[in-house]
């Protein structure tokens, strides 16, 4: 257990439904960062937060998907109008920023979203 | 971020060592060189990191090249739970940005 946590584990939506994720980080880190894992490929990153301030998107987030960091500490990742490519593990990480030090990425278990 | 290439698998007998190589031919003078790991179904985990001098940690060790553009993951004593995928990542210190994660090295420790 890293200290990030996300929920649900698992999800199974129906194509065109809305589907919502949470992400809890490590209380003190700064920064969280969504990204998305298809089958037999490494992570691709989506998005990532300073604080509560949105900094940069991916290309690969589309109108479809909205990220929030209210208050600076959950995140919200949802997707509209799900899709069957939407399928895969979305996985959330979280880390410390301060000063020169160079603090590692904590990533949660994931959720696994599969559209039917 | 400067790329990456790694071998797509390997295998690795329990208790010995696994060396796994990465080449990162165009990597940047401020760019250090990252490992992380996923085991089945988990997130990514850090494994370690450096720009130049060999760096050991308790999970592995570090090696990279004099000239930098290549460097290799041990890990001393494989075991069983060490079967995961491997990914080697360039980045600068202290960058904001997201990881770049490739493809990995699948790493099977067989009994």
């Amino acid at each position: 257990d890293t200290g990030v946590s996300q929920d649900p584990r698992h999800k199974i939506t129906k194509r065109g439904q809305n589907v919502t994720f949470r992400c809890d980080p490590i209380s003190e880190h700064n920064r969280l960062y969504w990204y998305r894992q298809t089958l037999g490929q490494g992570p691709e990153f989506l998005t990532y937060f300073q604080n509560e301030a949105q900094l940069e998107k991916s290309r690969l987030l589309s109108d479809r998907f909205s990220a929030e960091r209210p208050k600076g500490s959950f995140s919200t990742l949802e997707i509209q109008r799900t899709e069957q490519g939407d399928s895969a593990m979305y996985l959330c990480a979280s880390r410390l920023t301060a000063g020169t030090e160079d603090y590692e990425q904590y990533f949660g278990p994931g959720t696994r979203l599969t559209v039917t | 971020d400067a790329k990456t290439t790694q071998p797509p698998s390997m295998d690795c007998a329990e208790g010995r060592a696994a060396n796994l190589p990465c080449n990162h031919s165009t990597i940047s003078g401020n760019e250090y060189v990252y490992w992380y790991r996923q085991i089945h179904s988990q997130g990514p985990q850090y494994i370690i990191h450096g720009l130049k001098n060999n760096e050991t940690n308790e999970m592995a060790s570090l090696i990279i090249t004099e000239d930098r553009k290549s460097s290799t993951l041990i890990l001393p004593h494989a075991t069983l739970r060490d079967t995961a995928v491997y990914y080697c990542i360039v980045r600068e210190l202290n960058s904001g940005y997201a990881l770049n994660f490739g493809k990995g090295t699948s790493l099977l420790v067989t009994p």
